[in-house]
């Protein structure tokens, strides 16, 4: 099974500022990798597939990177409805595996 | 508009069975693969299981914890995916939703589901 380690675990960040976060794969998924949005009592929302694709819908201020074993998630200014738990899947190998997720909260 | 509605969550003891059901509109369903990801409370994502379309086969696959357990079937007629879930341990507690990528995306799940609450305790 593909371990997907995420980091951090929480990111505090001001509003307007930049966050990344990384996502690492035990083995290489190619570009098989997906990101998601979860909001308390809401469902994940998809936001970056094919490591790099943004879902329909899904503002230009988030933007993914990486191949192989790393990946980024960038959120380039971050808006009040952009704190959130972030999760990295990859779809590349079986069974499908996601991170363990990344807390974005307010600074 | 891509609509998934979950529901048959419920309180159960350990040992006993459930069968959730997800309803699926707003797109061909027939063609999708369908999935099963669970969240037990204050914890991350863990996938759970999908469905192929029948005309990829139909197979099932599922996460190792609940292999031999579970079972998803579909019903292409009424547009519903079942997840028949047997022997129910207390780690088996979560919020269960559906996913599929319903044609709006190549990967990724784009649609899910609202998700239904499963209870495993004596």
């Amino acid at each position: 099974e593909i371990v997907m380690t995420q980091s951090p675990a929480t990111l505090s960040v001001s509003p307007g500022e930049r966050a990344t976060l990384s996502c690492r794969a035990s083995q290489g998924v190619s570009n098989n990798l997906a990101w998601y949005q979860q909001k308390p009592g809401q469902a994940p929302r998809l936001l970056i597939y094919a490591a790099s694709t943004r879902a329909p819908g899904i503002p230009a201020t988030f933007s993914g990177s990486g191949s192989g074993t790393e990946f980024t998630l960038t959120i380039s200014s971050l808006q009040s409805e952009d704190f959130a738990v972030y999760y990295c899947q990859q779809y590349n190998n079986w069974p499908l595996t996601f991170g363990g997720g990344t807390k974005v909260e307010i600074k | 508009e891509v609509q998934l509605v979950e529901s048959g969550g419920g309180l159960v003891k350990p040992g006993e069975s459930l069968r959730l059901s997800c309803a699926a509109s707003g797109f061909t369903f027939n063609n999708a693969w369908m999935t099963w990801v669970r969240q037990a409370p204050g914890k991350g994502l863990e996938w759970v299981g999908r469905i192929k379309s029948k005309a990829a086969g139909g197979t099932t696959e599922y996460a190792a914890p609940v292999a031999g357990r579970f079972t998803i079937s579909r019903d292409d007629l009424k547009n519903t995916v079942n997840l028949q879930m047997n022997s129910l341990k207390t780690e088996d507690t979560a919020v269960y939703y559906c996913a599929t990528p319903a044609g709006i995306t190549a990967a990724g799940y784009a649609a899910w589901g609202q998700g239904t609450l499963v209870t495993v305790s004596s």
